[in-house]
């Protein structure tokens, strides 16, 4: 059974700082994995999609890396902003073909200006 | 190109009642996958519907809830004689089947049951 976790729990940085989300997977057998952003209480946006033959993928200053063998992703914010303060989730779609995202419970983010 | 539309943004309903949770695809997109997220928790898988068929239910309460995709109109999530433990964000997704494009999802419902 697929399980996905997210470490750390909430994190708290100054702005301008650089910072790395994990994500980890115990069932390597994935279809791709996805990224996502949510604001309290608002719906998920999506920010990068790794397919699984793919090592890494890159939007402004996001950048998300996948290690399927590892079974781990990590999201690298650049330069990070008050803005991005958010709750940011993995979600892994496994092989079976049924397009079911197992999400982890996130990671919440503060960038303190 | 209008998004993922999920209708009401915000339901109270009182315990016993029902609930019509409503759902646009974006455009070109026949697949619809709909997700419930507990306060405190992650984001829970319930159904996924193509127009006309269920495709998988295994994350669906076998008692109480319903979903369908019809032909024509949104996609519908039912739930019935709701209890306080329904409480929850429902969001739906949907996708272009066959690309493993990823999803796009709604900005959800936020049901509270008092």
């Amino acid at each position: 059974k697929q399980e996905v976790t997210q470490i750390p729990a909430a994190l708290s940085v100054p702005e301008g700082e650089n910072l790395v989300l994990n994500c980890s997977f115990t069932d390597s057998a994935i279809y791709n994995l996805q990224w996502f952003r949510q604001d309290p209480g608002k719906g998920l946006t999506s920010l990068l999609l790794i397919q699984s033959s793919q090592r890494e993928q890159t939007s402004g200053r996001l950048n998300a890396s996948l290690d399927k063998s590892s079974g781990r992703s990590t999201l690298y914010i650049a330069a990070s902003q008050p803005g991005d303060s958010a709750t940011y989730l993995c979600a892994v779609e496994g092989t079976s073909g049924t397009y079911k995202y197992i999400f982890g419970t996130g990671t919440r983010l503060k960038v303190l200006a | 190109n209008a998004g993922v539309m999920q209708n009401p943004r915000h339901l109270v309903r009182r315990r016993g009642q029902e609930a019509r949770l409503r759902c646009s695809p974006m455009k070109g997109h026949s697949h619809v996958y709909w997700y419930r997220q507990l306060p405190e928790e992650g984001l829970k898988f319930m159904v996924y519907l193509q127009k006309e068929n269920i495709i998988d239910e295994s994350g669906m309460p076998k008692e109480r809830f319903s979903a369908e995709f019809p032909k024509e109109g949104p996609s519908i999530l039912r739930i019935q004689q709701v209890v306080r433990g329904d409480s929850a964000a429902y969001f739906c997704a949907s996708s272009s089947a066959g690309t493993g494009d990823g999803y796009t999802f709604g900005s959800g419902t936020r049901l509270t049951v008092v």
